[in-house]
């Protein structure tokens, strides 16, 4: 069936360390999302990339759509950054986005 | 610009009646999707809608609730005769076509008592 696989579910970070989010995918895809919700349940939209790299301050994402897997990169964390990491896929031959379990990120001072 | 619009943010309802949540999209979208988020089950697709017309409502339990995005106006989630299973946050997301980035509303949490 179609899934969307993340990996660590869940993570602990001291302040100003670096971390990477996996986003595992089944299939071929049209559109892949990285979201934020955060602690007051918002998704904030961080990256639409369906292929390629893109940056965004300190948040980075790659996605190597060949392989099926995308990955998000957060440097020097701050204590905001905590919350629930979404990525979210709309396959071939769909319109819906098809999203993961989450990372589960809490940034200590 | 202003971006997905969603009312009310917070509603409750008693068991029976009937709820109606309301999104408005990004000024110039015509495709609008709805997601439903329960406790420990995630964000799942409910319903897709282009101006006047259902798209894929696969995602929708097939009894109770109905889903419009009349040609002026916000798009109408209704849920009739509400169950306590119902409780959830309810997110409306718009794109400028399908395939493309979709924005997200700030969801309405639905309690149901």
């Amino acid at each position: 069936g179609i899934q969307v696989e993340q990996s660590p579910p869940d993570l602990i970070l001291q302040e100003g360390a670096n971390s990477t989010l996996r986003c595992n995918f089944s299939d071929s895809v049209n559109n892949l999302q990285w979201f934020h919700q955060n602690p007051w349940g918002q998704l904030i939209n961080l990256f639409y990339i369906p292929s390629g790299t893109k940056q965004n301050g300190r948040l980075s994402a790659t996605t190597v759509a060949t392989e099926r897997y995308s990955l998000l990169y957060i440097s020097s964390s701050q204590t905001t950054d905590s919350g629930v990491y979404f990525c979210a896929v709309v396959y071939y031959g769909n319109n819906r986005l098809a999203f993961g379990k989450g990372n589960q990120v809490v940034v200590i001072p | 610009n202003a971006g997905v619009m969603q009312n009310p943010r917070h509603l409750v309802r008693r068991r029976g009646q009937e709820a109606r949540l309301r999104c408005s999209p990004v000024k110039g979208h015509s495709h609008v999707y709805w997601y439903r988020q329960l406790p420990e089950e995630g964000l799942k697709f409910m319903v897709y809608l282009q101006k006047e017309n259902i798209i894929d409502e696969s995602g929708m339990p097939k009894e109770r609730f109905s889903a419009e995005f009349p040609k002026e106006g916000p798009s109408i989630l209704r849920i009739q005769q509400v169950v306590r299973g119902d409780s959830a946050a309810y997110f409306c997301a718009s794109s400028p076509g399908p395939h493309y980035e979709q924005y997200f509303g700030p969801g309405t949490r639905l309690t149901v008592t």
